[in-house]
């Protein structure tokens, strides 16, 4: 089913290590994104993409990294882990547009100890 | 800048009852408001959006909000509650022309559903 997969579903880290969250889509979607779920403060993005070969911050950018080699892919990487970023992560896809409709992955949820 | 409040982080109704989720938005230009539902476990769903054509909007599942600019608010409401309602309930925000559409979200609620 066409859609956006991200991987891994669950993950736990220790303090330090690096690690990077796939997310992949087939709906040649121009406009990707990365946020974080947590209790009480809804989703905050993290990163963007408005097509391959460009990115952008958003609002809580800092310990991460991405970048858009392809349309397919955005792949979040976490330089060293800190135990404030545990939390559930979302990618979404969608066409470059302020109206555009999100389409989200099922999260991966992780724990850094 | 642009944000979203989202009126109780958890509202709890009875089967049949009427649902009202509350959310209100500031912009300083013409905003595109989306709610969004998330099942357990689950990414998010797009229930139904506004994009400055009628300011009633329908939704899946028997969903509907009204876009009030005097109030600036993006109410959810839906008659007569499930039991397969129970989820969180996100009201977003992008801005009309934003790049990408970029999406802000508010804090998210809580909707549970008494038999």
């Amino acid at each position: 089913n066409a859609g956006v997969t991200q991987t891994p579903k669950f993950q736990v880290l220790k303090t330090g290590q690096s690690m990077t969250l796939q997310c992949a889509q087939d709906m040649n979607h121009e406009y990707m994104s990365w946020y974080r779920q947590d209790p009480g403060m809804g989703l905050r993005l993290i990163h963007y993409s408005v097509g391959a070969g460009i990115t952008d911050q958003g609002e809580v950018p800092n310990g991460y990294n991405v970048s858009r080699s392809t349309t397919e892919d955005f792949p979040l990487r976490l330089l060293s882990a800190a135990p404030s970023q545990t939390s559930v992560y979302f990618c979404a896809s969608g066409r470059e547009s302020g109206a555009n409709v999100l389409t989200f992955g099922a999260g991966s949820r992780l724990t850094v100890l | 800048a642009q944000s979203v409040t989202q009126l109780g982080s958890h509202v709890s109704v009875s089967e049949g009852a009427l649902v009202l989720l509350r959310c209100n938005y500031s912009s300083s230009v013409p905003p595109y408001l989306f709610w969004y539902v998330q099942y357990p476990n689950q990414g998010l769903q797009l229930l139904l959006k506004y994009t400055s054509a009628a300011t009633l909007v329908k939704g899946i599942n028997g969903f509907e909000a009204e876009f009030k600019k005097s109030e600036t608010s993006f109410h959810l409401t839906k008659p007569s509650a499930h039991m397969s309602d129970a989820a969180e309930y996100f009201c977003a925000v992008s801005r009309a022309g934003s790049q990408g559409g970029k999406l802000i979200f508010g804090q998210g609620t809580e909707l549970s559903v008494k038999p």
